[in-house]
């Protein structure tokens, strides 16, 4: 596997489901990230991860719910969601130099395509 | 405040021709980056280039060339002789070195290219 990979790439759940998204980046960064792609809206940056350490919250909801094991790896956590967030989870990933003081281009995975009905 | 904007919401054309995808931005930070991605139907983003705010030189990478001016606060990105491949989403971005982890895209341009 190379580059960043997300599973799984569609996902339907109901308002009161509890489900996981998955990122793992093979480029070996250090930085990752969670991004949310909806219609008609700019890419909005969610959480940024930094030597597994959280970084940035973007004031993201609750029911969103980050984790970052290693570096390779970045979860997100799904529960009691609402149909508005219905949108494309984009995961990303890049080098950190210095804690933050410069990081490197983001590369992105495909995506995570959830529909919440 | 920091701004990107991609003003062609939909551009069509047909293969071999020409097209200019514009970018324009707004920073106060004089140390910026600049981005091109693209994002084919499939979802994920592609990085296609990055452009520090030092380094006005224009840059050409096959049938891709990007124009960046900052006098006018522009980052053009032109395709030559397009291709039914390069019908997707392009999306313009901007950070600042006092921000290095926030992206801040455009809206994006969806560009068609028919056969």
């Amino acid at each position: 596997e190379t580059g960043v990979t997300q599973t799984p790439r569609h996902l339907v759940m109901g308002m009161t489901n509890k489900k996981s998204l998955k990122c793992e980046q093979h480029l070996g960064h250090n930085a990752m990230y969670w991004y949310k792609q909806s219609a008609k809206k700019p890419l909005e940056l969610m959480f940024v991860y930094s030597l597994e350490e959280r970084v940035e919250n973007n004031s993201v909801p609750s029911r969103f719910s980050p984790e970052c094991p290693n570096s390779s790896h970045l979860f997100l956590h799904l529960h009691t969601l609402q149909p508005e967030d219905s949108a494309l989870y984009l995961c990303a990933s890049s080098q950190d130099w210095d804690r933050g003081v410069f990081r490197e281009t983001q590369y992105f995975g495909p995506g995570t395509r959830l529909l919440v009905l | 405040a920091q701004k990107v904007t991609q003003a062609q919401t939909e551009i069509s054309v047909v293969e071999k021709e020409d097209v200019t995808l514009d970018c324009v931005y707004e920073t106060r930070d004089t140390t910026y980056y600049l981005f091109w991605y693209k994002q084919p139907p499939s979802g994920e983003l592609v990085f296609l280039i990055r452009r520090n705010s030092f380094d006005e030189q224009n840059e050409i990478s096959g049938r891709y060339s990007w124009n960046f001016q900052k006098s006018t606060s522009s980052f053009n990105f032109t395709i030559t002789a397009s291709q039914v491949v390069d019908s997707a989403v392009y999306f313009c971005a901007l950070s600042e070195a006092e921000n290095t982890d926030k992206l801040i895209f455009g809206t994006g341009t969806r560009l068609q290219v028919f056969p």
